[in-house]
């Protein structure tokens, strides 16, 4: 079965400093995908990966995939308050996926001054 | 382009009873997938279902049930309502397998 596993869980984070979420992930996919969630809202979708060495940026944000080392990692410079949230990766089966996406547990993003 | 709806927002239920919920997809999208999300099991995949077939199944019991129309539009329904059902509900489209899903505003249930 398919594991995500997200680092830390919890993520509290000082204004401007640079911080790295990690997505690890058991089995071979190459198509990984992050999500933002704000407290009582639905997912955001982020960034989709779909190739060894794949690089996303967006803003304060990027994401970088490894298929060999199956880890994701998701990049944010200079952290500002907007950032707070939680953030998921998802990982599907490259085959016989069929809509399943298996998500890490999230990781808690709170920004402070 | 509208985003994926959900109807209703907020449900509450008492036990036993049994609940359906509502999703349409993005405009074009024909994949709709239904997820479970409690702060206990995180978010949990449930069923897909692509051009009016179940595709996919989570790993939950044959309470959850769901079904998709010719228009795309899908339900799930849930019968015989446990206190552990209490969770978000999460509609997500995509156009086609592999695709980024998108995800709706989510059902609230609340079983009591």
């Amino acid at each position: 079965e398919l594991k995500v596993e997200q680092n830390p869980l919890f993520l509290s984070m000082q204004e401007g400093k640079n911080y790295t979420i990690y997505c690890n992930y058991s089995t071979t996919s190459d198509r990984l995908y992050w999500y933002r969630q704000d407290p009582g809202k639905s997912l955001e979708s982020l960034f989709v990966l779909l190739s060894n060495g794949a690089v996303k940026q967006e803003g304060r944000l990027m994401a970088s995939l490894d298929t060999k080392a199956r880890l994701s990692t998701l990049h944010i410079t200079a952290a500002v308050h907007d950032l707070s949230a939680t953030y998921f990766c998802a990982v599907d089966m490259t085959t016989d996926s069929w809509g399943k996406l298996q998500f890490g547990a999230g990781t808690q993003v709170v920004v402070t001054p | 382009k509208a985003g994926v709806t959900q109807t209703p927002r907020y449900l509450i239920k008492t036990r036993g009873q049994q609940v359906t919920l509502s999703c349409s997809p993005i405009s074009g999208h024909r994949s709709v997938s239904w997820y479970q999300q409690t702060p206990g099991q995180g978010l949990q995949f449930l069923f897909e279902y692509f051009s009016e077939t179940q595709r996919n199944k989570g790993n939950f019991p044959g309470r959850f049930s769901g079904r998709q129309f010719s228009n795309s539009r899908s339900e799930m329904n849930v019968s015989t309502l446990e206190l552990g059902d209490s969770a978000l509900y999460l509609c997500a489209s995509s156009w086609v397998n592999g695709d980024t899903q998108y995800f709706g505003p989510g059902t609230r249930l609340t079983v009591l």
